[in-house]
């Protein structure tokens, strides 16, 4: 499975929109872009995937570059309950998904 | 939303001792299902995977007879922690996958803290 990069951290305040980076350059055509993200003590989440188009849903927005290499999750307001570690995660013609160390959102009132 | 259980929520096993937890998927069909382990401030790890009827198929490095899984029906996968240990003390999450056309989602457990004295 293709590899990810994205920042340890990021901080929001409160009702502001977050913007979360990941890096991922060696994307094959078949890989699809998956986002979960994980509160303390829970089991991961799922958010959003996209292959090649933009795509929106109810918790967020992925925006996907042109030549995929890279792609941003946007929470359009951050809220508390937000705070999280979120993953960006390629998932290609195999059924497992392969965690990278994620990006741990604080969201601060 | 698909919903995935485990059971226990919570664990606390002697050193020596197994022990069980379950996976089941509650308003759909699972033919694959996976297992993960995480450690404290840790990423999840995959240990393996699940299909129904069939024999797990496991990471490298993980101990396939010290990790027990069984995947005897679309709804229930088993992972059973055999001669547990105190390094064997971790948050164990299952996923399963829905069946059909890609991108197959998965959807997570609420995961299973081990605890072995």
């Amino acid at each position: 499975d293709a590899k990810t990069t994205q920042p340890n951290s990021m901080e929001s305040n409160e009702e502001e929109p977050v913007h979360l980076p990941c890096n991922h350059s060696t994307i094959s055509g078949t890989d699809y872009i998956h986002w979960y993200r994980q509160l303390p003590s829970q089991g991961p989440e799922y958010v959003i995937h996209g292959l090649t188009s933009n795509v929106n849903n109810r918790m967020a927005s992925l925006a996907i570059a042109e030549d995929r290499k890279s792609s941003t999750l946007i929470l359009h307001r951050a809220t508390l309950r937000d705070a999280a570690v979120y993953y960006c995660i390629l998932r290609g013609n195999t059924d497992k998904l392969i965690f990278g160390t994620g990006t741990r959102l604080q969201v601060f009132p | 939303g698909a919903v995935v259980s485990q059971h226990p929520s919570r664990v606390i096993c002697k050193s020596g001792t197994s022990v069980k937890i379950e996976c089941r998927s509650l308003d759909f069909q699972a033919t694959t299902m996976f297992w993960y382990r995480q450690f404290p401030k840790k990423s999840l790890m995959l240990m393996a995977t699940s299909n129904e009827g069939s024999k797990a198929t496991y990471e490298q490095g993980v101990e396939k007879d010290k990790f027990l899984i069984n995947h005897a029906s679309l709804t229930l996968s088993t992972l059973t922690v055999t001669s547990a240990h105190p390094e064997d003390s971790s948050f164990y999450i299952c996923s399963a996958r829905l069946a059909g056309v890609p991108p197959y989602e998965q959807y997570f457990g609420p995961g299973t803290r081990l605890t072995v004295t």
